[in-house]
């Protein structure tokens, strides 16, 4: 099935490091979701969006919806060790059945 | 919000042998629900989802089926496992649009 475009695909920063990552598509999404999965884990979902240029903030992550609804950026600041795992995006369309499409993950390593 | 439970955690199964992986859902009513595999350091593959009781639609040809016998819980089997089936298998579930998952089983066929 359809992936969408995520990069980078794994990155190794150093603890405080600010963290960028983008999630692209060749068609629209209504929605668009970011989640984070530790190893042996579900995914879990750290940011939701649902309005194109919607910008929202958990923490230390902001998440931006892009204006032309076909893509995403999540930014980490001040990384922490625990910030390591996979980031993976995911878009959705109305009348979908809530189906999403989701990225191809970025690895996020974080050295002391 | 809701809780997903999966069991088992893992699972090692022989070519040839049957499967069944439960999926329960609590504190929502009515949601969707899906089944995903994801193969090690992949991402994730949608292979069935439910929009209600007895409602399966399949995403991809596959060695599986699904089934949804109660509102909340979602059952994923095969009567034959392969070995290509190994990966790990989770559970999701939608209520107002956003899927939240369940732990996930790792099934190892040998």
């Amino acid at each position: 099935g359809q992936q969408l475009n995520q990069s980078p695909q794994s990155m190794f920063i150093q603890e405080g490091e600010d963290v960028s990552m983008n999630c692209t598509s060749s068609s629209i999404f209504n929605t668009w979701l970011w989640y984070k999965q530790d190893p042996g884990e579900g995914p879990v979902l750290l940011i939701a969006l649902y309005k194109a240029g919607e910008l929202t903030s958990n923490g230390r992550l902001t998440a931006q919806f892009g204006i032309t609804r076909k893509d995403s950026f999540l930014n980490i600041s001040a990384s922490i060790p625990s910030d390591v795992g996979i980031y993976f995006c995911a878009g959705q369309r109305t009348g979908t059945a809530s189906k999403l499409t989701f990225g191809t993950g970025t690895r996020l390593q974080v050295t002391l | 919000s809701q809780t997903i439970h999966q069991w088992p955690a893992t699972l090692v199964q022989p070519v040839g042998s049957p499967l069944s992986l439960e999926c329960t859902v609590e504190g929502t009513s009515n949601p969707n629900l899906y089944w995903y595999r994801q193969a090690a350091g992949r991402g994730l593959q949608l292979l069935f989802y439910s929009v209600g009781i007895g409602q399966i639609s399949s995403e991809v040809p596959q060695n599986l089926s699904a089934s949804r016998p109660q509102d909340r819980q979602f059952i994923l089997s095969s009567k034959k496992l392969l070995l290509s089936d190994s990966g790990f298998y989770l559970c999701a579930c939608a209520g107002w649009g956003e899927q939240f998952f369940g732990p996930g089983t790792r099934l190892t066929v040998l």
